[in-house]
């Protein structure tokens, strides 16, 4: 495993409450994303960032928001879980340049 | 704006047979592939890209930029190379795009 804990696993909460989920890497790499992962859709980039503090949206940021503090965490929060939300989230982390995307275990999200 | 197409969602094998998932792209610059791998309710494992021209796990992909392909092979399927196989892309700041995914269905 490339070095990536993603917290909660699992995780069920119901319409209209706030969830955040937790991306810790010991690799000291600089990029880390958020993706979703749906049947029939593949993986979608949720966010990303570059750099402490320094986040940009993909494909499907709607209702969702990131932060990063430190380079070894990156946070994703649903300000207001909708059952839309439903998915599997899976961070990843790269050093750039050449380097492939490594990915967490995944976490489990069931919104009620 | 950059595109992975993975036409099949489900390619059914018997074990021994010849395997092809196929990938095609679309991107404006230069492209760089790769293959993921997701076993049973796992987390995505590299298994190729293209700038290392590898062979794993008797799996190799060739990028074809006149086709804009980027077909997996593997000449003899086995059982334990049923999951789920995704081609991706990289954008900026390394971030990937992916196709939707194919699931290999190896059966004995």
């Amino acid at each position: 495993d490339a070095g990536i804990t993603q917290s909660p696993r699992h995780k069920v909460t119901e319409t209209g409450t706030p969830v955040t989920l937790r991306c810790h890497q010991t690799e000291n790499h600089r990029y880390m994303y958020w993706y979703r992962q749906d049947p029939g859709h593949g993986l979608r980039l949720i966010h990303y960032s570059y750099g402490v503090k320094d986040t940009d949206k993909g494909e499907v940021s709607d209702g969702y928001s990131v932060s990063r503090s430190k380079t070894e965490d990156f946070l994703l929060t649903l300000e207001s879980a909708t059952s839309s939300q439903t998915s599997v989230y899976f961070c990843a982390i790269s050093s750039g340049n050449d380097s492939p995307l490594h990915f967490g275990n995944g976490t489990r999200l069931t919104v009620t | 704006a950059q595109r992975v197409t993975q036409p099949e969602k489900l390619l059914s094998v018997f074990k021994g047979a010849p395997v092809e998932l196929k990938c095609n792209y679309s991107y404006s610059g230069s492209p760089e592939l790769f293959w993921y791998v997701q076993y049973s309710r796992q987390r995505l494992q590299l298994l190729l890209r293209h700038i290392s021209r590898e062979s794993i796990k008797g799996f190799t992909a060739d990028l074809n930029k006149g086709e804009t392909s980027f077909h997996l092979k593997k000449p003899f399927a086995q059982e334990e190379d049923s999951a789920m196989y995704y081609c991706a892309l990289r954008g900026g700041y390394s971030t990937l795009t992916f196709g939707k995914g194919t699931m290999l269905l190896v059966s004995p």
